[in-house]
C-alpha cells in the first residue's frame, strides 16, 4: 500500500538546524511531489512548501523562504525537509504528504505519521 | 497571507447533518476547483476526506460531501456518527502556495 514513513522525534537548541526524512513506498516516487505541513501544539495546519520528486523543483511558503530546504533522493524514494536557524515557535509536528503539485488543495494523500520537533534551550 | 476562514466549532446530534464553511478570496478558493478537506483526530495525522471540491477518495463514507460557491467552500456531513467527532481543515490551492483554514472542531453531542 502507499505509505510515507517519517524519521523520529528531534530536540534542538535555538539557532540549530533539523532535517526530517520521509520515506515513500507503494508507488512510483517520481510521479508525484511531496508537500510538507507543520502543526504547532494546539494549533492548525500550516503549508510549508512542496518539492517535485520528478525534477526537484520546489515552492516554499514565503514566511520560510531562506530557512527551509526541501530535497529528494530518488535512489531511496526519500524526501527531506531541512529547517535552519530554529526558533521556539518552530516547535511543531512536521508532516509530509504525497501531493501532485496542488499544494494540498487537490489531494494530499497519504500523510506520514508526523515528526515532533522541539526547539528548546 | 491569511489562512482561510472556518468556524472554530460546530456541533450536532447523532443522525443530524452539519455543514462547515471555508471562506477564502478570489485568489484561492474563488479561482480554483482545488479545495480539499481533511479530518484529524487527536494525536493522529490528517486524513483526506474530500478533494477537488466535491470528490470523495475511495473508502470515505458517502455521508461526507463537498461543494463550492464563489469564494466559499463547504463540507457537509450527514447522518452524524460519534466517530465523526474530530477537527476538520479545508485547504485551497492558491497558485504559488497552499493555504489551510484555521480548523473547525466538530462535537457530536
Amino acid at each position: 500500500q502507499v505509505q510515507l514513513v517519517q524519521s523520529g522525534a528531534e530536540v534542538k537548541k535555538p539557532g540549530a538546524s533539523v532535517k526530517v526524512s520521509c520515506k515513500a513506498s507503494g508507488y512510483t516516487f517520481t510521479s508525484y511531489g511531496i508537500s510538507w505541513v507543520r502543526q504547532a501544539p494546539g494549533q492548525g495546519l500550516e503549508w510549508m512548501g512542496w518539492i517535485s520528486a520528478y525534477n526537484g523543483n520546489t515552492n516554499y511558503a514565503q514566511k520560510l523562504q531562506g530557512r527551509v530546504t526541501m530535497t529528494t533522493d530518488t535512489s531511496t524514494s526519500t524526501a527531506y525537509m531541512e529547517l535552519r536557524s530554529l526558533r521556539s515557535d518552530d516547535t511543531a509536528v512536521y508532516y509530509c504528504a504525497r501531493d501532485r503539485g496542488t499544494y494540498c488543495g487537490g489531494d494530499c494523500y497519504p500523510w506520514g505519521q508526523g515528526t515532533l520537533v522541539t526547539v528548546s534551550s | 497571507q491569511s489562512a482561510l476562514t472556518q468556524p472554530a466549532s460546530v456541533s450536532g446530534s447523532p443522525g443530524q447533518s452539519i455543514t462547515i464553511s471555508c471562506t477564502g478570496t478570489s485568489s484561492d478558493v474563488g479561482s480554483y476547483n482545488l479545495v480539499s478537506w481533511y479530518q484529524q483526530h487527536p494525536g493522529k495525522a490528517p486524513k483526506l476526506m474530500i478533494y477537488e471540491v466535491s470528490k470523495r477518495p475511495s473508502g470515505v463514507s458517502n455521508r461526507f460531501s463537498g461543494s463550492k460557491s464563489g469564494n466559499t467552500a463547504s463540507l457537509t456531513i450527514s447522518g452524524l456518527q460519534a466517530e465523526d467527532e474530530a477537527d476538520y481543515y479545508c485547504c485551497s490551492y492558491a497558485g504559488t502556495r497552499g493555504v489551510f483554514g484555521g480548523g473547525t472542531k466538530l462535537t457530536v453531542l
